[in-house]
C-alpha cells in the first residue's frame, strides 16, 4: 500500500535557525495537507496543496508541492519556541487518508 | 462555530475490559467523522470513518467497532481490550466534500 515518509524523524534547532521537513510518497499524492501537532495535543490544520509545483506561504512558513506530486516539504524560517511540536504531511483527496510518519522539532531558546 | 468533543480525556483499563469512547461534533451537520490512533511517539493511523448514520468503513482489521447512531455522533467500542489498544485516540471531522480534518482533544488510552 501507499506509504509516506518524512525526513528527518527529530530535529533540533536553536531558536532562529531555519528548519525545513520533507515528506515523500511512494505513489502521486492527489493532494497534501500539512498538521502540527504540539507536544500532549492534537493535530491542527495549517494549509492545503493541490496543484503540481504549487509553493504557499504562511507568515514564516513555506510550503511546498512537488511537480511530480510525490513530494512536500514545509520550511519554516527564524524558528520560535512556538514552533516546537510534530509536523505531519498527510495525502488527501480520498477518504484513504495517510499521515506522514511526522518530524518533531525542538527548538532550544 | 463548530466544536468536536471527545471523552473521556484519560482512561486506565485492565486487559480483556470492554471500550466505549465518545465523540460528538456540534455546529455543523452531516460532518465525516473518523477514528484515528496514534501510538506514543508516532503517526497517526486512520481506524474507521464514516460518511452518515449507520455507514461505517473499517480501515484496519482489529478487535475494535465503530458506530454511528446519530448525525453526529461517533463512537469506538472494543469488547474486549489488549495490551496493544494503548495509544492515544483521536476523532476528527471533516465537511461533506472535503478533506480537512478538525481532531478533537483526544482520549488517552492504557491498558494493563
Amino acid at each position: 500500500g501507499q506509504q509516506v515518509m518524512q525526513i528527518p524523524q527529530y530535529q533540533h534547532v536553536q531558536e532562529g535557525e531555519d528548519f525545513t521537513t520533507y515528506c515523500n510518497s511512494s505513489t502521486t499524492l492527489s493532494n497534501i495537507q500539512w498538521y502540527k501537532q504540539r507536544p500532549g495535543g492534537h493535530p491542527v490544520f495549517l494549509i492545503q496543496l493541490v496543484k503540481s509545483g504549487e509553493v504557499k506561504k504562511q507568515k514564516r512558513l513555506t510550503f511546498q508541492f512537488g511537480e511530480a506530486k510525490k513530494n512536500s516539504s514545509l520550511h519554516i524560517t527564524a524558528t520560535q519556541t512556538t514552533d516546537v511540536g510534530t509536523y505531519f504531511c498527510m495525502n488527501s483527496g480520498t477518504y484513504k487518508y495517510i499521515f506522514g510518519t511526522g518530524t518533531r522539532l525542538k527548538v532550544l531558546a | 462555530s463548530q466544536t468536536i468533543h471527545q471523552w473521556p480525556a484519560t482512561l486506565v483499563q485492565p486487559v480483556g475490559s470492554p471500550l466505549s469512547l465518545e465523540c460528538t461534533v456540534e455546529g455543523t451537520s452531516n460532518p465525516n467523522l473518523y477514528w484515528y490512533r496514534q501510538a506514543a511517539g508516532r503517526g497517526l493511523q486512520l481506524l474507521f470513518y464514516s460518511v452518515g448514520i449507520g455507514q461505517i468503513s473499517s480501515e484496519v482489521p482489529q478487535n475494535l467497532s465503530a458506530s454511528r447512531p446519530q448525525d453526529r455522533q461517533f463512537i469506538l467500542s472494543s469488547k474486549k481490550l489488549l495490551l496493544s489498544d494503548s495509544g492515544f485516540y483521536l476523532c476528527a471531522w471533516s465537511g461533506q466534500g472535503t478533506d480537512t480534518q478538525y481532531f478533537g482533544p483526544g482520549t488517552r488510552l492504557t491498558v494493563l
